[in-house]
């Protein structure tokens, strides 16, 4: 079991600029979750995919945010014209159906 | 929307036991999960409860009341590398809504 894999571990990039994040998940999973974290705060739900569907968006997915999971299998995370309110820790998990969701170790970003 | 409270910080001695509490109101439950989060790493799912009841696994175990919107996470021998974040979250379709996690200290 390898489990969740992000990557990078660390983006930091100036205001503007677009970035793009990669999840792996664990291989027999079906649905793959992204969420957001800030400084002492639990993690807050962005976007879900059941294969390669994407079921739902949080309303705080802006526009700037998109996110693909082509072929059910990993996804990617872009966000275009990056803001200060940005930076935050991007997680992804992953799950069988409605069984405990495993998350991996996040991608942390930094707006310059 | 979704509401989920427990307590911010707290401190035990090694080898002590610590209760963490949960209430929750949220539209819709699936089921309730604790995660255990070190600082600067991923969540690590610990516990879950969909029914009533107690669920115990090793020195963790977990409680859930429905009817009440309450749960809690109980740490038994404490240790000092369970000195973590402990999140409460609660489960509506297949989302988790998390509380902000509850920031245990064991000190020697």
């Amino acid at each position: 079991d390898t489990g969740v894999s992000q990557n990078p571990r660390h983006k930091i990039t100036k205001r503007g600029q677009n970035v793009t994040f990669r999840c792996d998940p664990i291989s027999e999973h079906n649905r793959l979750y992204w969420y957001r974290q800030t400084l002492g705060q639990g993690p807050e739900f962005l976007t879900y995919f059941q294969n390669e569907a994407q079921l739902e968006k949080s309303r705080l997915l802006s526009d700037r945010f998109s996110a693909e999971r082509p072929k059910g299998s990993f996804s990617t995370l872009e966000i275009q014209r990056t803001e200060q309110g940005d930076s935050a820790m991007y997680l992804c998990a992953s799950s069988f159906e409605n069984q405990p969701q495993h998350f991996g170790d996040g991608t942390r970003l930094s707006i310059l | 929307g979704q509401n989920i409270d427990q307590p911010t910080e707290m401190t035990a001695t090694e080898g002590a036991i610590v209760q963490i509490n949960c209430t929750y109101q949220t539209s819709g439950f699936n089921g309730l999960f604790w995660y255990q989060q070190h600082a600067g790493e991923a969540p690590t799912f610990l516990s879950y409860n969909v029914l009533d009841g107690l669920e115990e696994k090793g020195r963790f175990s977990s409680f859930l009341s429905r009817s009440k919107g309450y749960s809690y996470l109980l740490l038994k021998e404490l240790q000092m590398k369970d000195s973590a974040s402990y999140l409460c979250a609660v489960m509506n379709d297949y989302k988790l809504s998390f509380g902000a996690g509850t920031t245990v200290t064991v000190r020697a």
